[in-house]
């Protein structure tokens, strides 16, 4: 079964600084793994994706997140933070073999402040 | 604009009635998906339909139906509502498989009493 852990439910940070969110996942075989964005009162947005290939993973509005397959960890990251990327993060996991539906985790609240 | 639209926006039920909840696509993807979410519990899987003419149950089916009408289009129904089904729904799309991520609509709050 795959399944997805964010540990922490809420990360603050002060604008400037760089920020991290935790991702953890446990699947069988090899991971397609994805961070979505949700600012208040929206769907979900597509960050970034690791597919393949290189471990650092750079997506929108500059974040990026690390694929560490002996941690089994997904972290993203950005060096800087600034008040507009205060939003819910959510990462999410599926196994390479079959057409297994995305599981998301529960979600992370960003807060940057000024 | 491209992209997955659901309907209605917002909705308040009574226990007990029924109502279907819209969701279509002009992407031309194959999967498409419905999903609740609720505070502290992320998104939970109700029902996903890999193609057109499959459907398939997710984390938490009990008490919905779904209806994959044709490529474009996956209705999700609620034939006796229940506070516990209030949640805002999701629906997404995507690409039949793979390192495809997902398309969201801007999803629907719903409200039981």
């Amino acid at each position: 079964a795959q399944s997805v852990a964010q540990p922490e439910d809420q990360v603050n940070v002060a604008e400037g600084n760089p920020l991290t969110v935790k991702c953890t996942y446990s699947v069988s075989g090899n991971p397609y793994l994805f961070w979505y964005v949700q600012y208040p009162n929206r769907g979900l947005q597509f960050l970034l994706k690791y597919i393949t290939g290189d471990n650092l993973v750079k997506g929108s509005y500059g974040f990026e997140a690390e694929f560490n397959k002996s941690q089994t960890s997904f972290h993203l990251k950005k060096p800087s933070a600034l008040v507009s990327d205060s939003a819910l993060y959510f990462c999410a996991v599926r196994d390479r073999s079959g057409n297994t539906p995305l599981v998301f985790g529960k979600g992370t609240r960003l807060s940057v402040i000024a | 604009n491209a992209g997955v639209t659901q309907t209605p926006k917002f909705q308040v039920l009574k226990t007990g009635q029924s109502m279907t909840l819209q969701c279509a696509q002009d992407m031309n993807h194959n999967s498409m998906y419905w999903y609740r979410q609720d505070p502290g519990m992320g998104l939970r899987l109700i029902y996903y339909s890999a193609s057109e003419g499959t459907t398939d149950k997710g984390e938490v089916p009990n008490g919905y139906n779904v209806s994959r009408l044709n490529k474009r289009e996956f209705s999700l129904r609620l034939e006796s509502a229940a506070p516990s089904q209030t949640s805002v729904y999701f629906c997404a799309s995507s690409e039949e498989s793979g390192g495809y991520g997902y398309t969201f609509g801007s999803g629907t709050r719903l409200t039981v009493v």
